[in-house]
């Protein structure tokens, strides 16, 4: 199994691009999660999905979207990039909620300039 | 609110001595706590879980709900262990909520 996985590893924005960060895991996990990770502020839910189909808010969801198709994908969308957008994004999946471990992509290095 | 609190960024010990990084969280119910831990150029992985009561490579953390708190412990550091820890707890809905990270540097 490979997992949970990421793509691409790095990327350079201009400010007002778009773009789509990929994540898919094999695991057959319902549900699926994206944080973004800035220095000193631990990570942060943007966006969660308990299943294809559903999707809800995290804690930061500005600026970005998502959407959840197949189990297997959970594409996270930049419209309109901004600098306060340069972080690292983790992408990462469980079986459940509750008491389940989460497993986690390499991520994502995103800077807007 | 829901929140977990990490109050050191770097924690420098020598190989051999002990190890405590502090993690406290402000719940009102009944939370789920974990330790995740990133070594370099690896990815999250998780470490430890408060449900399961395992050591893990050393670790042990006990809930002290009248503390609020879930310190990680290691009664010996050895180098390997040098990695970004994060506590988390998840509650009712599930989200995992993240402290801001404790970077333990190991010296030889």
């Amino acid at each position: 199994n490979a997992g949970v996985t990421q793509t691409p590893k790095f990327r350079i924005l201009k400010i007002g691009q778009s773009m789509t960060l990929q994540c898919t895991q094999d695991m057959n996990h319902n549900y699926m999660y994206w944080y973004r990770q800035d220095p000193g502020m631990g990570l942060k839910l943007i966006y969660y999905s308990v299943g294809a189909g559903i999707t809800d808010k995290g804690e930061v969801p500005n600026g970005y979207n998502v959407s959840r198709s197949t189990t297997e994908d959970f594409p996270l969308r930049l419209e309109l990039a901004a600098p306060s957008q340069t972080s690292v994004y983790f992408c990462a999946s469980s079986y459940s909620a509750v008491s389940y471990e989460q497993y986690f992509g390499p991520g994502t290095r995103l800077t807007v300039t | 609110a829901q929140r977990v609190t990490q109050p050191e960024k770097l924690l420098s010990v020598f190989k051999g001595a002990p190890v405590e990084l502090k993690c406290n969280y402000s719940y009102s119910g009944s939370p789920e706590l974990f330790w995740y831990v990133q070594y370099s150029r690896q990815r999250l992985q998780l470490l430890l879980r408060h449900i399961s009561r395992e050591s893990i490579k050393g670790f042990t953390a006990d809930l002290n709900k009248g503390e609020t708190s879930f310190h990680l412990k290691k009664p010996f550091a050895q180098e390997e262990d040098s990695a970004m820890y994060y506590c988390a707890l998840t509650g009712n809905t599930g989200k995992l909520i993240f402290g801001q990270g404790t970077t333990l540097q190991v010296k030889p």
